[in-house]
């Protein structure tokens, strides 16, 4: 494989459930992002991981939590979701912590709350 | 609140032409400037990126940049249905942050 994949691709969840996001990078690069993508608004910038250490936390709310075990793999685990966090989740990757650099994106979790 | 504005669109060319793609900054920090490519139900995809004012060229893409004018623009050539896309501008300040504009949509008659 190569790229970043994440999964799974489609999300139907409840208010009350617990999930989690998954994404993987097989570019061996050393920072990874979140972001969310909603209809007709910008890219917003969630978190920022560096070398497995979060560098920013772009004032997320807390049930959203990221989770960065190595430098190839991020979770982003939801609990207690509303309606309004409805979106495309993406992930993204890039060579070196900085932004300098471009970034490579995974497809992303489509994230529907009931 | 550091944007990056854009046209939303759509921006209709007919194929054959040059699509020209704009977008300004307000933080006249920001330091490097990307362009991706996002087709419907897909991720974003790198065009270009530049850091120097003036033009870069890429086979049938041109970004220019005036840091001056806070303006970013990107030039496609012989402009083809495929390059029908939403196209993200992006400016970085150094740290980690990267704030992209909302989108411009391209559509490109055949």
């Amino acid at each position: 494989e190569t790229g970043v994949t994440q999964t799974p691709r489609h999300l139907v969840m409840g208010m009350t459930n617990k999930k989690s996001l998954k994404c993987e990078q097989h570019l061996g690069h050393n920072a990874m992002y979140w972001y969310k993508q909603s209809a007709k608004k910008p890219l917003e910038l969630m978190f920022v991981y560096s070398l497995e250490e979060r560098v920013e936390n772009n004032s997320v709310p807390s049930r959203f939590s990221p989770e960065c075990p190595n430098s190839s793999h991020l979770f982003l685990h939801l609990h207690t979701l509303q309606p309004e966090d409805s979106a495309l989740y993406l992930c993204a990757s890039s060579q070196a912590p900085g932004s300098n650099q471009p970034q490579h994106f995974g497809d992303g979790t489509r994230l529907s709350i009931l | 609140q550091k944007e990056v504005e854009q046209n939303s669109g759509p921006l209709s060319v007919p194929e054959g032409a040059i699509a020209s793609l704009n977008c300004t900054y307000s933080d006249r920090g920001s330091q490097s400037f990307f362009w991706y490519r996002q087709y419907s139900g897909k991720s974003p995809e790198l065009i270009m990126f530049i850091y120097s004012n003036g033009d870069k060229e890429d086979g049938r893409f041109t970004a220019q940049l005036n840091k001056a004018s806070q303006y970013v623009s990107l030039l496609i050539r012989d402009s083809q249905p495929s390059d029908s896309a939403t196209y993200l501008c992006a400016a970085t300040t150094g740290g980690f942050k990267t704030i992209f504009g909302a989108g411009t949509r391209l559509f490109v008659k055949a």
